[in-house]
């Protein structure tokens, strides 16, 4: 059975201060890795996609894959009380075209 | 661009009846979407996958003859919730692929169904 695994949380960090997400998936077959982040009450939004081993950076937001040790995480920089919101791993995998949501990590950044 | 919208946003039926939700796609086209539930507190639940012109996939446990889905054009799927009870009350989520070959899904603003 295809896994994506989170902290569930609350993971609490000052403003200004690097929040550190990580996301463990268990098919080594997967291909393709995004970031949504949620709002209480709102529906997901897509933050990032990373299709390759190594790092991508967009913003504030950095998101780093490791294929061999089947996880992956993003990295806000200067976190801001609006970055409060719980993110999303999403996994898809070699075959199907749907995705597997992890549980989420609700985030906290604290004025 | 990738703009989701879902229409209502809220609604409220009475037990027994039955709700359409619309999912369109407004500045791409969809060959693939893609419905979810999510209750309190809980992660995105996968209903079932539309693919426009043939038969949606519905994931294990996900009544097809309960949560019709129609998906009739490369903009527009529907989701009708058959005889509503309670226990159907949730927040439902669309999401569509663009055809363009990318893999990245969008949202819709989602619709919260109550039923009474």
């Amino acid at each position: 059975q295809k896994e994506v695994e989170q902290n569930s949380g609350p993971l609490s960090v000052p403003e200004g201060a690097i929040a550190s997400l990580n996301c463990t998936y268990s098919d080594r077959g997967s291909q393709s890795f995004f970031w949504y982040r949620q709002y209480s009450g709102k529906s997901p939004e897509l933050i990032m996609s990373i299709y390759s081993n190594g790092d991508k950076e967009d913003g504030r937001f950095t998101a780093q894959l490791n294929k061999a040790s089947q996880y992956v995480s993003l990295l806000i920089r200067d976190s801001q009380p609006s970055d409060s919101a719980t993110y999303l791993c999403a996994v898809k995998y070699n075959y199907g075209q749907n995705f597997v949501f992890g549980p989420g990590t609700r985030l906290s950044v604290l004025p | 661009g990738a703009v989701v919208s879902q229409h209502p946003s809220w609604v409220i039926c009475k037990s027994g009846t039955s709700v359409k939700i619309e999912c369109r796609s407004l500045d791409f086209q969809a060959t693939t979407m893609f419905w979810y539930r999510q209750f309190p507190k809980q992660s995105l639940m996968l209903m079932a996958t539309s693919n426009e012109g043939s038969k949606a996939t519905y994931e294990q446990g996900v009544e097809k003859d309960k949560f019709l889905i129609n998906h009739a054009s490369l903009t527009l799927s529907t989701l009708t919730v058959t005889s509503a009870h309670p226990e159907d009350s949730s927040f439902y989520i669309c999401s569509a692929r663009d055809t363009s070959g990318s893999y990245e899904q969008y949202f819709g603003p989602g619709t919260r169904l109550t039923v009474t």
